[in-house]
């Protein structure tokens, strides 16, 4: 079983439409949860990382949130654009900066 | 663009065969990552180096090596090549090797075809 969980698999939104993105994990101990979009074929790209004593950080229109003891984290797009449209992926970070990656979300915005 | 730079971009070779794929790191940057994202399981992990040693290993196969130079340009030998090896492999890079806040830039990644 996948140690970072990763919901919707798949989404479509209007533009202009918020959207959440679920991450649970099970990786412990672990120093930080990163958020990363990945457009096709692209490597991905930091959006936020939190420490485990942190419960948000936002990032423009990019808002993630951490809850360490129910270990799940989410992501929040607000106002959507046809350029969020892309796989979001959360990865946990561990001592020695090894990241275990979830399998991601793929957002697809329409007009 | 990250700064981090990858070649070839794309590779089509034949089973059996073995390539080597290059990485530059971000100017400034010591450590240097190799992950492979394949259809069907994302984004592995495979072997980090630092200042030119091996810092961690991920689920990196034997047939698959890698080192860091002087220079800290990094390459990923892959040999013995399987249909399944075919995946896009991305390099990434970090200022330090062991902060547990290291943000990591990655390079656009090569595609690798194995027929």
């Amino acid at each position: 079983k996948n140690q970072v969980e990763q919901s919707p698999q798949s989404l479509i939104i209007l533009e202009g439409k918020n959207c959440t993105l679920q991450c649970n994990y099970t990786v412990s101990p672990f120093s930080n949860l990163r958020w990363y979009k990945q457009d096709t074929g692209r490597g991905p790209v930091s959006l936020t990382i939190m420490t485990f004593s942190e419960n948000t950080k936002s990032n423009g229109r990019y808002t993630a949130t951490l809850d360490a003891d129910t270990k799940q984290s989410s992501l929040h797009i607000t106002a959507s654009q046809l350029s969020d449209s892309a796989s979001y992926i959360c990865v946990l970070g561990a001592a020695g900066n090894k990241l275990t990656f979830g399998g991601g979300t793929r957002v697809l915005v329409k007009p | 663009d990250s700064g981090v730079t990858q070649t070839p971009k794309h590779l089509i070779t034949a089973t059996g065969q073995r390539v080597t794929l290059r990485c530059s790191p971000r100017s400034g940057d010591l450590s240097v990552y190799w992950y492979q994202q394949s259809l069907d399981q994302g984004l592995q992990f495979l072997i980090q180096y630092y200042n030119g040693e091996e810092r961690a290993k991920g689920n990196i196969l034997e047939r698959f090596s890698a080192q860091q130079f002087p220079d800290l340009h990094s390459e990923l030998n892959l040999s013995s090549l399987e249909l399944g090896d075919s995946a896009l492999y991305f390099c990434a890079s970090s200022w330090g090797g062991t902060s547990l806040y290291n943000e990591q830039f990655f390079g656009p990644g090569t595609r690798l075809t194995v027929l």
